[in-house]
């Protein structure tokens, strides 16, 4: 089973919709979480870390589910500029970092 | 500006053609890193860095060293590349364990 996994997608969604996507992990210990927004052929970019309470960035919100052991983002009102690949990062330990392979995003005009 | 800086972007090579790519942070970061990333199998890492002279294997490092002189440096070094080491590769700083990533540009690698 694989550390940490993600739906590949692609989602495809008009503007203005709402979507979410998760990442689970396998690794109860896991203790640091975050997103990363990866344009094509670019390098990724820290969207937000995700803490235990949960926490929300303008349109964006993100999640910790640790008794099922997943984490969600969720994107309101999505823009032409959501259009990405989204990668979960889990922390296993010192220097232990689980990517997930991404989640492909494209809104739609 | 703060910021990761790998060159070159781009390297097309021979096998057995000994290449280094650079990465430079002006962060102060402790930590360093080098990916490398496939299609449908994400970021590898390859090296990371806790601090200067400290090195140590991430996930698959096999066919690449690294050295840390510098706090500020990491460089990667394919010493006989082969075709399965044409990727897309990353380097990253942070500045402890737990902290995010920030990454460099990126190096797209083929080597023929």
């Amino acid at each position: 089973r694989k550390e940490v996994e993600q739906d590949p997608g692609p989602f495809n969604v008009p503007e203005g919709a709402t979507v979410a996507f998760n990442c689970t992990y396998s690794n109860s210990a896991s203790q640091s979480f975050f997103w990363y927004r990866q344009d094509c052929r670019k390098e990724p970019k820290l969207l937000m870390s995700v803490y235990s309470s949960g926490n929300e960035d303008g349109r964006f919100t993100a999640q910790l589910n640790r008794a099922s052991q997943y984490i969600s983002l969720l994107i309101r009102d999505s823009k032409l500029s959501d259009s990405a690949t989204y990668l979960c990062v889990v922390l296993t330990g010192a220097n232990n970092l689980f990517f997930g392979t991404g989640t492909r995003l494209t809104v739609i005009p | 500006e703060a910021q990761v800086t790998q060159n070159p972007r781009y390297l097309i090579t021979v096998t057995g053609k000994k290449l280094t790519v650079t990465c430079s942070q002006n962060m102060n970061h402790e930590y360093m890193s080098w990916y490398r990333q496939d299609p449908g199998l994400g970021l590898r890492q390859i090296y990371y860095s806790m601090n200067v002279e400290v090195t140590d294997k991430g996930d698959v490092p096999e066919g690449y060293k690294v050295s840390r002189k510098e706090k500020r440096n990491f460089p990667l070094i394919l010493e006989s590349p082969s075709p399965n080491q044409t990727s897309l590769y990353f380097c990253a700083s942070n500045a402890d364990y737990n902290s995010p990533l920030h990454f460099g540009n990126g190096t797209r690698l083929t080597v023929t």
